[in-house]
């Protein structure tokens, strides 16, 4: 089991629906992160919350909407996805602050589908 | 590719055998690390390496680093058909303040 802890751990949602992945960790950490991963592919990072303040959004598509409402939890919101949008979305958290680099704990992601 | 390029993309050997993957970029980092992910689940940090750093172990993992030829390795010594996943590196380059994934590779071992 990992200190990440991410549900659902399945979703399925219509292209109309509005859902929310959520994630949590109680290490301290001050990072945390979303990551979007396709079958065989590597993790692509989405957005970096460093001290609860979004520091980095990777140009993502405004139908998904990161909210950060305290250091130990994150969340994300979705709304009128596409069926491409379909990925393991995992949540990561590390100590941050001027550890940039500082290694990744991640969760076991929510599997969503998009029908 | 900005994600850097790991090889072999695919790896199949017999338990007990010794498994090596190599990770190449084209940047300047400060750190590389390298993650294993079994089938679903997520990412585990196996070992970081520092850019002034040519070699760490750790358990039955070795990892090189080699700035001049801007590449790195993991050999894992005599394999376990738990070792069976998916291995990525991550570079963390300087100024980017983000890590950055290499394409994988999928490690099989035949018991």
């Amino acid at each position: 089991d990992t200190e990440v802890t991410q549900t659902p751990k399945h979703l399925v949602m219509g292209m109309t629906n509005k859902k929310s992945l959520k994630c949590e960790q109680h290490m301290g950490h001050r990072a945390m992160y979303w990551y979007k991963q396709k079958a065989k592919k590597p993790p692509e990072l989405m957005f970096v919350y460093s001290y609860e303040k979004l520091s980095i959004n990777e140009s993502v598509p405004s139908r998904f909407s990161p909210e950060c409402p305290n250091s130990s939890l994150l969340n994300l919101h979705l709304h009128a996805l596409q069926p491409e949008d379909s990925a393991l979305y995992l949540c990561a958290s590390s100590q941050g602050g001027e550890r940039f680099y500082s290694p990744l704990h991640f969760g076991n992601g929510t599997r969503l589908t998009v029908t | 590719s900005q994600q850097g390029e790991e090889d072999p993309q695919a790896l199949s050997i017999q338990e007990g055998e010794n498994a090596t993957m190599n990770c190449s970029y084209k940047t300047s980092i400060n750190n590389l690390q390298w993650y294993r992910q079994n089938s679903g689940r997520g990412l585990v940090h196996l070992i970081l390496i520092r850019s002034n750093e040519r070699e760490k172990h750790s358990g039955r993992l070795r990892v090189t680093l080699d700035t001049s030829k801007k590449s790195s390795s993991l050999l894992i010594t005599a394999s376990r058909a738990a070792d069976t996943a998916s291995y990525f590196c991550a570079r963390g380059d300087r100024g980017a303040q983000k890590l950055v994934f290499g394409q994988g590779t999928r490690l099989t071992i035949n018991p």
